[in-house]
């Protein structure tokens, strides 16, 4: 299967975006999704796993849900700051093969 | 927790390369370590995993064949390896943990150039 993401999406401090991330085959609810923020020359970090749940560390302008009707998840931050400008990509799994989106760029104008 | 990669390496076409994956703060033994490659200014691809705890290894059919996967539990080590390396495995390399919150090491450097 695959996931699809936006490619780019962008939105000014303060305000909520929200990226989604489509399974295109297979429900997107059989499978835990994880979300990874990676900056500019860094490794990705973990900002959501299985689904909703946050790492300690990671604000609660961050949060993950997931919408069977489309078979879709999404990651949606709040409060946007310039900090939060980064690559977001998704991943789920079926059986032990691993799948990435092809990953978000956010821009915060 | 802790997953601390080698560092960078530069090579020739043909030569062969191991890079490594040490883990802390966790039991390596029972979690499956990840390798991730990211090519220049692209997505994150999935190559391969493997359990410490019994070597079982799983590849991505995108890698099969290309890489080899291992680890030496005894160590809390993973490891990836080409035996006659490409141009186009010019990449950073990750290991990871998808188990509950995950954890990504810093990235190993990989560029093959002649």
């Amino acid at each position: 299967f695959m996931l699809t993401q936006p490619h780019s999406v962008s939105e000014s401090p303060g305000k909520t975006v929200t990226i989604s991330c489509t399974r295109s085959s297979g429900s997107i609810a059989s499978n835990y999704v994880q979300w990874y923020q990676q900056r500019p020359g860094s490794a990705p970090t973990t900002v959501i796993y299985e689904d909703t749940q946050r790492p300690s560390g990671v604000p609660d302008r961050f949060s993950g849900s997931i919408d069977s009707s489309s078979n879709s998840a999404s990651l949606t931050i709040s409060g946007l700051r310039t900090e939060d400008e980064a690559d977001y990509f998704c991943q789920s799994y079926d059986g032990s093969d691993q799948v990435f989106g092809g990953g978000t760029k956010l821009t915060v104008l | 927790v802790q997953l601390v990669q080698s560092g960078a390496e530069v090579k020739k076409p043909g030569e062969s390369l191991k890079i490594s994956c040490k883990g802390s703060g966790f039991g390596f033994t029972n979690y499956w370590i990840a390798w991730v490659r990211q090519m220049p200014g692209k997505g994150l691809e999935w190559m391969g995993l493997i359990y410490p705890g019994d070597s079982d290894t799983r590849y991505s059919p995108s890698f099969q064949g290309r890489v080899t996967i291992s680890a030496d539990k005894s160590i809390s080590t993973a490891y990836l390896q080409w035996s006659s390396l490409k141009a186009s495995d010019t990449a950073m390399y990750y290991c990871a943990t998808f188990s509950g919150q995950g954890y990504w090491g810093q990235g190993t450097l990989v560029t093959v150039s002649s």
